[in-house]
Parts: structure tokens; C-alpha cells; sequence
């Protein structure tokens, strides 16, 4: 069970909008850790989407966004595409036994 | 570029030892922590662990007892051992750059199959 909750899957329709909520407590998100987001297609590594809650690495489209607030952190896309189809992981830190890095459980976003 | 390249056994039986290897190329391999994430097959992504180039070394609590992690700067190079592995172990391990504060993975290696099997 991850320390950081996320939906198992999600969907929407070409040119709609999603979010995916990464939902963690007072030892992670809630303590002031930053949160990071990830993009992962099928068969390759993962992909820094989100970086400090809120920011775009240079390439990433500006349907990307995310948030944070409190123990809680959120990836909204808008304008879905056929291409946003993978599985999304949030990543954080825990202070609990000692600080480390903890990721959600991931969350499969469908194009329908 | 960096770009990090990983290898190391892909097959092992139970009760042996995983031993893989990253290398960095094309780019710094110092001012970064370098960390192990894995994957099993269907499920999410766990962090291992992360070295430096001083060889400063944090775990995760949960695989600490079994996991070893060392480092060759002159190659710009790290490695993970983990002991005594289980059919739990068999995953895609990855290599990935950590920068900043808390870890933002922003560079990841290829990815290594470990199956574990008798």
C-alpha cells in the first residue's frame, strides 16, 4: 500500500479535462515536502512531468498543470489527446521513520 | 546529454544477490544524488535508494537490512546490491537522477528486468 493515494484509473474524451489527486498526510505533503509529477507509456521509464508542485520542465505542454494544498496535490490535463494515455504518479517525500522518497500508487488514465 | 546506461544479471534464483551497475555519460555526475527505483511487473514505482559522489548514502527503511549501494566517481559510476532476493523482488529496476531538494527525477536510465525464479 503506497503512502501516497491515488486513483487506480481515470478517463475522459478527447478535448475534456482530468484530474488525478495524489492524497497523502501530516509526515509528506502535509509537513511542506514538494510534489512531483510523472508521466510513464507503456514499456518505457517514466517522465518528469510536474516539478515542485506546480512547474513545467521545458517541453512539456501547458495542458499540464498541477497544484497543491495541505496533505493533498493534484494533475489536471486539459484538452485530452489520444497521446496522454499512461499511467501518472505522484512522488513526494515522508519524514516517517526518517525522510525518504515515496511515490503514489500510480493512476492509468484512458482515452476514450 | 547525460544519459545514464544500466546493466547488470536479469535471471536469478532465490536466495541469491541482485547486482546492478549504472554509468553516466555526457554529462556532470557530481552535485547530484543518483537513486535505484523499481517497478514489479503491473505495479507502481518504489525508490530504493540514492547515493552521491562522496558516497553519502540514504535508504529506503523498508529494503535498508538488504540493500547496498556504492559508488566510483573516477568512472562515474554506482551500483546496487540486494541480498537474499524473493520472487517480491523481481521488478524493472531504473537508474535516475535526483536534483534539487527533494529528489525531482529528471533523468532516468533504460530500465533492467530482474526476474526472480527457480
Amino acid at each position: 500500500q503506497s503512502v501516497l493515494t491515488q486513483p487506480p484509473s481515470v478517463s475522459g474524451a478527447p478535448g475534456q479535462r482530468v484530474t488525478i489527486s495524489c492524497t497523502g498526510s501530516n509526515s509528506n505533503i502535509g509537513t511542506g515536502y514538494d510534489v512531483h509529477w510523472y508521466q510513464q507509456l507503456p514499456g518505457t521509464a517514466p517522465k518528469l512531468l510536474i516539478y515542485d508542485n506546480t512547474n513545467r520542465p521545458s517541453g512539456v505542454p501547458e495542458r499540464f498543470s498541477g497544484s497543491r494544498s495541505g496533505t493533498s496535490a493534484s494533475l489536471a490535463i486539459t484538452g485530452l489527446q489520444a497521446e496522454d494515455e499512461a499511467d501518472y504518479y505522484c512522488q513526494s517525500y515522508d519524514s516517517s521513520p526518517s525522510a525518504h522518497v515515496v511515490f503514489g500508487g500510480g493512476t492509468k488514465l484512458t482515452v476514450l | 546529454q547525460v544519459q545514464p546506461q544500466q546493466w547488470g544479471a536479469g535471471l536469478l534464483k532465490p536466495s541469491e544477490t541482485l547486482s546492478l551497475t549504472c554509468a553516466v555519460y555526457g554529462g556532470s555526475f557530481s552535485g547530484y544524488y543518483w537513486s535505484w527505483i523499481r517497478q514489479p511487473p503491473g505495479k507502481g514505482l518504489e525508490w530504493i535508494g540514492e547515493i552521491n559522489h562522496s558516497g553519502s548514502i540514504n535508504y529506503n527503511p523498508s529494503l535498508k537490512s538488504r540493500v547496498t549501494m556504492s559508488v566510483d566517481s573516477s568512472k562515474s559510476q554506482f551500483s546496487l546490491k540486494v541480498t537474499s532476493v524473493t520472487a517480491a523482488d523481481t521488478a524493472v529496476y531504473y537508474c535516475a537522477r535526483g536534483r534539487g531538494r527533494e529528489n525531482i527525477f529528471d533523468i532516468w536510465g533504460q530500465g533492467t528486468t530482474v526476474t526472480v525464479s527457480s
